[in-house]
């Protein structure tokens, strides 16, 4: 499987604790974004990084979370003394823009479900 | 804000008939459009784009429409099959700045095709 893969598929953990998911994109994509879903709600935007730079944030990412990409290949998304609103679904995406374009096709990974007690 | 959005969140087909998904937006900048389809516990999947420049595109059954007069997006699905439910999302990104590479998703539909 070539595609976008993402690990832990499903977490539970205890209200304090801290949580690292970790996202795998697409062989030679440059571009990778998380994103958070809610149940019942379209995917919202939370960080994204061009090869190792993290080039935007949302004002959905609070101290607590923190997202890396060290070697421009795989990242990694923290979540530091997770509360009971961090439970949803947190999405990877990865593309590759084609030359001159600025905008490009995102493909997303299956996710992994944060569930905090 | 910004925001992109759809008229109806549940549809409701027999399989083999056509199915329309709607979308409003509101960024008028907005420069390119996807459909995503997503299945229980599973992430989104690309079903088709279109460029602001484009009012039309085809792909295998399904067809995206833009008209960026009344900043409107749907996507119509041929022949529908019980395959295709599924909650559908319209998302959007505008031309460079600091949207350049972010999309912002609807609130879905959800998509039930009958046998």
């Amino acid at each position: 499987d070539t595609g976008v893969s993402q690990n832990p598929r499903h977490k539970i953990t205890k209200r304090g604790q801290n949580v690292t998911f970790r996202c795998d994109p697409i062989s030679e994509h440059n571009r990778l974004y998380w994103y958070r879903q809610t149940l019942g709600q379209g995917p919202e935007f939370l960080t994204y990084f061009q090869n190792e730079a993290q080039l935007e944030k949302s004002r959905l990412l609070s101290d607590r979370f923190s997202a890396e990409r060290p070697k421009g290949s795989f990242s990694t998304l923290e979540i530091q003394r997770t509360e009971q609103g961090d439970s949803a679904m947190y999405l990877c995406a990865s593309s590759s823009p084609f030359f001159g374009r600025t905008t490009d096709t995102q493909y997303f990974g299956p996710g992994t479900r944060l569930t905090v007690l | 804000g910004e925001s992109v959005g759809l008229h109806l969140p549940t549809l409701s087909v027999q399989e083999g008939d056509n199915s329309i998904i709607n979308c409003a937006y509101s960024n008028s900048a907005s420069d390119y459009f996807i459909w995503y389809k997503q299945e229980s516990g599973k992430g989104p999947q690309f079903i088709i784009d279109i460029r602001s420049n484009m009012d039309k595109r085809q792909g295998q059954r399904v067809t995206v429409l833009l008209n960026k007069t009344v900043k409107h997006l749907s996507l119509q699905i041929a022949a529908t099959q019980p395959g295709d439910s599924a909650v559908y999302f319209c998302a959007e990104t505008g031309a460079g700045g600091t949207s350049y590479g972010k999309l912002t998703f609807g609130q879905g539909t959800i998509l039930t095709v009958h046998p």
